[in-house]
C-alpha cells in the first residue's frame, strides 16, 4: 500500500509564475490536508478537504492560493503569481473518514527565484 | 481551543545518553496526541500516538511517551540516543472540527535534536 504521494518533490518558479503541487492520498483515504513549513518554522495548517469539498480553509492566504480535491485524481494546491515569500515546503497528509491518525507525504519544496 | 507547546526549541545529547523532549498541550476535549519526526528534507514520520488507551505509549525506534492528564504533558523519551535520531520532532494534538467527523491537527513549533558523538 503506497503512502501519500506528492509531486513534484522540488519545484523552482520565477516570481509571477504559477505553482501546482499534487497530492495523491493513501488508498482508501477520503480526507486530505495541506500544511506549509516555512524555513526555520513549524508546520502551519492551510486547508482540509474531502472529495469535492473544502471543509476548512482557515489557514489559506486569502489571495493567490487555492486547493481542490476532485472526485477523480489527486488533490491540487495551486499558487498563482508566486512571490519569494511562498518559498517553503508544502506537506500533504491524508486520513480515512473518522480516523484520528494522519499520514504525511514526503513534501514538495517550492523555491521562488 | 487547542494548543501545543514544545518547551525546548533545541536539545543536544551525547550518543548513548537518554533523550527527553518536552510537550505540553491544551485541549477542550480529550485529545489524541502524536509525535512526528522529520529528518532533513524529508517528510514527516509518525513515531507514536496516544488515543485514550494506555497512557504509556511505545513507538518506533525505541521512543516512548507518557500521557499525563494532570500535568497536560506528553513528553517523548528514549533511553539511549543514537546518531540517527538527530532530527526535528513535532508534538501534535488532534481534535475534531465542528463539521462531521473530520479531525484537525495543531503542531508544536518543533524541537531540533542534536546527537553528539
Amino acid at each position: 500500500n503506497a503512502g501519500v504521494m506528492q509531486n513534484p518533490r522540488h519545484l523552482v518558479r520565477r516570481r509571477g509564475q504559477e505553482a501546482r503541487l499534487r497530492c495523491s492520498p493513501m488508498k482508501g483515504h477520503s480526507h486530505v490536508y495541506w500544511y506549509r513549513q516555512l524555513p526555520e518554522e513549524g508546520l502551519k495548517f492551510m486547508v482540509y478537504l474531502q472529495k469535492e469539498n473544502i471543509i476548512d480553509e482557515s489557514g489559506m492566504p486569502k489571495e493567490r492560493f487555492s486547493a481542490e480535491f476532485p472526485k477523480e485524481g489527486p488533490s491540487i494546491l495551486r499558487i498563482q503569481q508566486v512571490v519569494r515569500g511562498d518559498s517553503a515546503a508544502y506537506f500533504c497528509a491524508s486520513s480515512p473518514m473518522g480516523a484520528n491518525t494522519i499520514y504525511f507525504g514526503e513534501g514538495s519544496w517550492l523555491t521562488v527565484v | 481551543a487547542q494548543s501545543v507547546t514544545q518547551l525546548d526549541s533545541h536539545v543536544s545529547v551525547s550518543e548513548g545518553t537518554p533523550v527527553l523532549l518536552r510537550c505540553n498541550y491544551s485541549s477542550s476535549y480529550s485529545p489524541s496526541l502524536f509525535w512526528y519526526v522529520q529528518h532533513p528534507n524529508k517528510g514527516l514520520q509518525l513515531l507514536l500516538k496516544y488515543t485514550s488507551a494506555a497512557t504509556l505509549v511505545k513507538g518506533i525506534n525505541g521512543f516512548e511517551a507518557e500521557f499525563k492528564k494532570s500535568e497536560t504533558s506528553f513528553h517523548l523519551t528514549k533511553p539511549s540516543a543514537h546518531m540517527s535520531d538527530a532530527a526535528e520532532y513535532f508534538c501534535v494534538v488532534s481534535f475534531k472540527i465542528s463539521s462531521g467527523s473530520a479531525r484537525q491537527l495543531t503542531f508544536g513549533s518543533g524541537t531540533q535534536l542534536t546527537v553528539l558523538p
